[in-house]
C-alpha cells in the first residue's frame, strides 16, 4: 500500500485565489510527522510547512496552512490567494518515528496559478 | 548563508560505466540524506548518514550503488556498471542530526543523471 497518496496530478488555480492540496498518509505509527515541500522548474525541493501528529492546531506558515484530519488520515496544504510564482510541483511527505529519519514522499501535484 | 549544494548538475554517461555523484551539505549539519527521483515521481529515500557512518542503507536499491562520507561532511554516491534505469534526479539533502520529527530536511539542486 501507498504509504502517501496525493491524488491530483494536475491541479489550476486562478491568481488570487485559494486552493487546496489533498494529501492521504497511512502508517500505523502514533508519532509522525507531515511535510510539504514545493518543486520549481528548478529541481530544488523548498519545505514549506510541517505538521506533528500530536499537534492539537492546524499548522499555519504565512500564506500556507495545513487542513490536518487525523482519524481521515489527511494532510492537505491550502495556498491561500494564489501568485504566479506558486506554479510548481507540490509534494507531501511523512516521517514515521520507528521508520528512521527518512522521508516518504507522494507522487506530487502539478498546481499551475493561471492569471 | 550557503545551501546545499550538488556536483555536477548534470552528468551523461553510457551503460556499464562507473559515475560518482557529490554533496556538499549545510555547514555544521551532522545528517545527510540521500533520494532518487525518476521522471513524474516523488523523490525515494536511498540512504542517511549521522555524521561519518551510514545510519540507514535501505533505500540502496543494488550493491552497485554505494556512498561515503568521511569526514562527516560532503558525501559522494558511487553508482558502478551504470544501467538506463539509473537514470534519475539525485537529490542530497541534510539537516542538523537532532533525529526530532519535526527537523527540516534541506535539499540541494540535485544531479541529473542520464544513461544512454
Amino acid at each position: 500500500a501507498q504509504k502517501i497518496t496525493q491524488t491530483q496530478p494536475g491541479m489550476f488555480v486562478q491568481e488570487k485565489e485559494a486552493v487546496t492540496l489533498d494529501c492521504t498518509y497511512d502508517t500505523s505509527d502514533q508519532s509522525y510527522g507531515l511535510f510539504w515541500y514545493k518543486q520549481p522548474s528548478s529541481g530544488e525541493m523548498i519545505f514549506l510547512i510541517y505538521q506533528g501528529s500530536y499537534d492539537e492546531q492546524n499548522a499555519t506558515e504565512g500564506r500556507y496552512s495545513l487542513n490536518f484530519q487525523k482519524a481521515r488520515k489527511s494532510a492537505n496544504l491550502v495556498i491561500s490567494a494564489s501568485q504566479l510564482g506558486d506554479s510548481a510541483m507540490y509534494f507531501c511527505a511523512m516521517r514515521e518515528d520507528n521508520a528512521g529519519n527518512m522521508l516518504t514522499f507522494g507522487g506530487g501535484t502539478r498546481l499551475m496559478v493561471k492569471p | 548563508g550557503a545551501g546545499v549544494s550538488q556536483t555536477p548538475s548534470n552528468k551523461v554517461t553510457e551503460k556499464g560505466k562507473y559515475v560518482e555523484l557529490r554533496c556538499d551539505p549545510i555547514s555544521g549539519h551532522t545528517a545527510l540524506y540521500w533520494y532518487r527521483q525518476s521522471l513524474g515521481q516523488g523523490p525515494e529515500f536511498l540512504i542517511y548518514f549521522q555524521g561519518t557512518g551510514a545510519a540507514d542503507d535501505s533505500g540502496l536499491p543494488n550493491d552497485r550503488f554505494f556512498a561515503v562520507r568521511p569526514e562527516g561532511s560532503v558525501s559522494t554516491l558511487k553508482i558502478q556498471r551504470t544501467e538506463r534505469g539509473d537514470s534519475a534526479v539525485y537529490l542530497c539533502a541534510s539537516s542538523p542530526g537532532l533525529a526530532d520529527l519535526k527537523e527540516t530536511q534541506y535539499f540541494g539542486p540535485g544531479t541529473r543523471l542520464l544513461v544512454l
